[in-house]
């Protein structure tokens, strides 16, 4: 059964600060991995897909980047902003399905002026 | 519309009582998903539809949830003898087909008490 963690549940930066953020996955037999962001009491949004071939996707500030054989994926968000402050949550498709996705629990993130 | 549409975005109900949430996905999206999400957590999968037939409805936690779409647009979701239990965000999503890019609406978040 595929689990999704991240890792951490929690961050706090001043502005400016590089960041790492951690997704793995158990199953690494996957079609895609998505990553999204969450503001407090809205929908989600569809960052960035990285497909099973791909290594990595660029948007931006935004690199994400995928391991499936050590099954990890990690978000780097460059010179992070206060706007940058919300919940990401990355997302794995269930077998045989793109959008039928398991999420992790997401990592809450706080930048500060 | 300009994006996916969930009403009503609050719904407070007493323990046994039977609720209906609506959404209205993007115009011409033919893949519709319904996901409920807990606090603290990333959002759990309940039913695919493609056009007006449920696809997949293997995330229904049991008997008392339900989901229609009638004329492959509107979904609504319902749910008998409410539990506390069931108090979470309900969110919906849509897509152009299946694998492409998913919209979520902001959701309903429902409260039994």
């Amino acid at each position: 059964k595929q689990e999704v963690t991240q890792i951490p549940a929690a961050l706090s930066v001043p502005e400016g600060e590089n960041l790492v953020l951690n997704c793995s996955f158990t199953d690494s037999a996957i079609y895609n991995l998505q990553w999204f962001r969450q503001d407090p009491g809205k929908g989600l949004t569809s960052l960035l897909l990285i497909q099973s071939s791909q290594r990595e996707q660029t948007s931006g500030r935004l690199n994400a980047s995928l391991d499936k054989s050590s099954g990890r994926s990690t978000l780097y968000i460059a010179a992070s902003q206060p706007g940058d402050s919300a919940t990401y949550l990355c997302a794995v498709p269930f077998s045989g399905g793109y959008n039928k996705l398991i999420f992790g629990a997401g990592t809450r993130l706080a930048v500060h002026p | 519309g300009a994006g996916v549409s969930q009403t009503p975005s609050n719904k407070v109900t007493e323990k046994g009582k039977y609720v209906e949430l609506r959404c209205d996905p993007i115009s011409g999206h033919t893949a519709l998903y319904w996901y409920r999400q807990s606090l603290g957590q990333g959002p759990e999968f309940l039913i695919y539809f493609q056009g007006t037939g449920a696809a997949d409805d293997s995330g229904l936690p049991n008997d008392r949830f339900f989901a229609v779409r009638p004329e492959g647009s509107v979904s609504t979701l319902k749910i008998q003898r409410t539990e506390r239990g069931d108090s979470a965000v309900y969110l919906c999503a849509s897509s152009s087909r299946e694998g492409n890019t998913i919209y979520f609406g902001e959701g309903s978040w429902l409260t039994v008490v």
